[in-house]
């Protein structure tokens, strides 16, 4: 199985801050990775796939790069509303397999 | 905009066979791959597999040797089957659609499955 390993697990910050959250791939992965959000009791909701798309309806501040086995989430101005656990999830190959999570805290 | 609710018994035994099942509404089954998913907090997110609308199914190895996901479509419905459950299988169990890639668009809003005595 290809093993995800999201950096930092939790992290603080203030409204309007930027903030950068990493995820890496055991092996590559090319570009098939998705960022999904979680907020508290409610599914995951998909912000990024193909490692840089954003998915229609998601605020454009949300952003990814990255291929191979190193990608980023940037949210460019932290907002009220993005405090929330954010999962990277792999496609490349089977058994597809998420992050353990990057929890967004109010600093 | 298509839904997705899961159904089934919150408590299962020990051994026992965990049985799920995805209702569609908004939309067609035809074309997609619809999936199950749970969330425990030891190991997080864990794909469990999918049916294709055809039939066709892909299943985590980790599993495979204990599950059955199966579609109706002309109930808009598919299902899962887990057999000789354990502690390990208590988790959040969710249904999804899944686009020809492998990301999710459209979720459920999760089924708690406890496995207790």
């Amino acid at each position: 199985d290809i093993q995800m390993t999201q950096s930092p697990s939790a992290l603080s910050a203030s409204v309007g801050d930027r903030v950068t959250i990493t995820c890496r791939a055991s092996q590559s992965i090319f570009t098939w990775l998705a960022w999904y959000q979680q907020k508290p009791g409610k599914a995951p909701q998909l912000l990024i796939y193909k490692a840089s798309s954003l998915q229609s309806g998601a605020p454009s501040r949300f952003s990814g790069s990255g291929s191979g086995t190193e990608f980023t989430l940037t949210i460019s101005s932290l907002q009220p509303d993005d405090f929330a656990i954010y999962y990277c999830q792999q496609y490349n190959s089977f058994p597809w397999t998420f992050g353990q999570g990057t929890k967004v805290e109010i600093k | 905009q298509v839904q997705l609710q899961e159904s089934g018994p919150g408590l299962v035994k020990p051994s026992e066979t965990l049985s799920l099942r995805c209702t569609v509404s908004g939309g067609s089954m035809n074309k997609y791959y619809w999936s199950w998913i749970r969330q425990s907090p030891g190991k997080g997110l864990e794909w469990i597999g999918f049916v294709y609308y055809s039939g066709n199914t892909n299943y985590n190895p980790s599993l495979k040797s204990r599950l059955y996901i199966s579609v109706d479509t002309s109930k808009n419905q598919f299902s899962l089957k887990l057999s000789s459950v354990t502690v390990a299988d208590t988790a959040l169990y969710y249904c999804a659609r899944g686009s020809s890639s492998g990301f999710y668009v459209s979720w459920g809003q999760g089924i708690l499955v406890t496995v207790s005595s």
